[in-house]
């Protein structure tokens, strides 16, 4: 089974709209850390927010912010008033605790933002 | 403030040949990671290190040697190159926080490679 779920390959959005990114992650660990990144078609990956497992409240960073819904293991990502900059790839990505020192992310298969004048 | 520098940007190569992909962050990060990204795919993850002199296997080790000699430095070794390890690599690194672990982290532009 995928721990990473991301369910909109792509995705087409008028400029200023608000844009949700939906990402289902599957962990049976009660201590996990959610992040997304950003991949321009220049190729970086751009960390964008991190939402830990135990954060009482949604994170936020800017235009961004997290839907966290722990019960429905759900993490999605709001971008609020989109931009032409936006437009890009989008990946959610878990960190685990219980990997006995192990470290890295695991990433699903991203979604294809772009963003409409 | 370089961050994580990968070289070289793009290698072309042919079957059987080996080669370095080079890695190197100037944060004095703990851990180290690299990983492959293939098209329609995420990111998988190849080997990671927590160290220098201490590093592990990811989701997909098969066909990668890594070794961690310094902080600074995690080169991935192709031993004998195949067409089904053309990819674009990324290495990454981010410090070790303790209890927290909210460490993101940092990506290096990636290597582009083709096997032929």
């Amino acid at each position: 089974a995928q721990k990473i779920t991301q369910t909109q390959p792509g995705m087409f959005v008028q400029e200023k709209e608000a844009v949700t990114l939906d990402c289902t992650y599957d962990t049976s660990d009660p201590s996990y850390g959610l992040f997304w990144y950003k991949q321009p078609s220049s190729g970086e990956m751009i960390f964008l927010i991190y939402q830990g497992s135990y954060d009482q409240q949604n994170a936020t960073e800017g235009r961004y912010s997290l839907n966290f819904q722990k019960a429905r293991k759900s993490a999605n990502l709001v971008i609020s008033a989109s931009q032409l900059g936006d437009s890009a790839m989008y990946f959610c990505a878990m960190r685990e605790a219980s990997g006995g020192g192990a470290d890295g992310l695991t990433f699903g298969k991203g979604t294809h933002l772009i963003i409409q004048p | 403030n370089a961050g994580v520098t990968q070289t070289p940007k793009f290698q072309v190569l042919k079957t059987g040949q080996s080669m370095t992909l080079q890695c190197a962050q100037d944060m004095n990060h703990e851990y180290m990671s690299w990983y492959r990204q293939d098209p329609g795919m995420g990111l998988r993850l190849i080997h990671y290190s927590v160290g220098a002199g201490i590093t592990d296997q990811g989701e997909v080790p098969n066909g990668y040697n890594v070794s961690r000699s310094t902080t600074e430095d995690f080169p991935l070794r192709l031993l004998s190159a195949a067409p089904s390890q053309t990819s674009v690599y990324f290495c990454a690194s981010r410090p070790f926080d303790g209890a927290g672990d909210r460490q993101p982290q940092h990506f290096g532009d990636g290597t582009r490679l083709s096997i032929l």
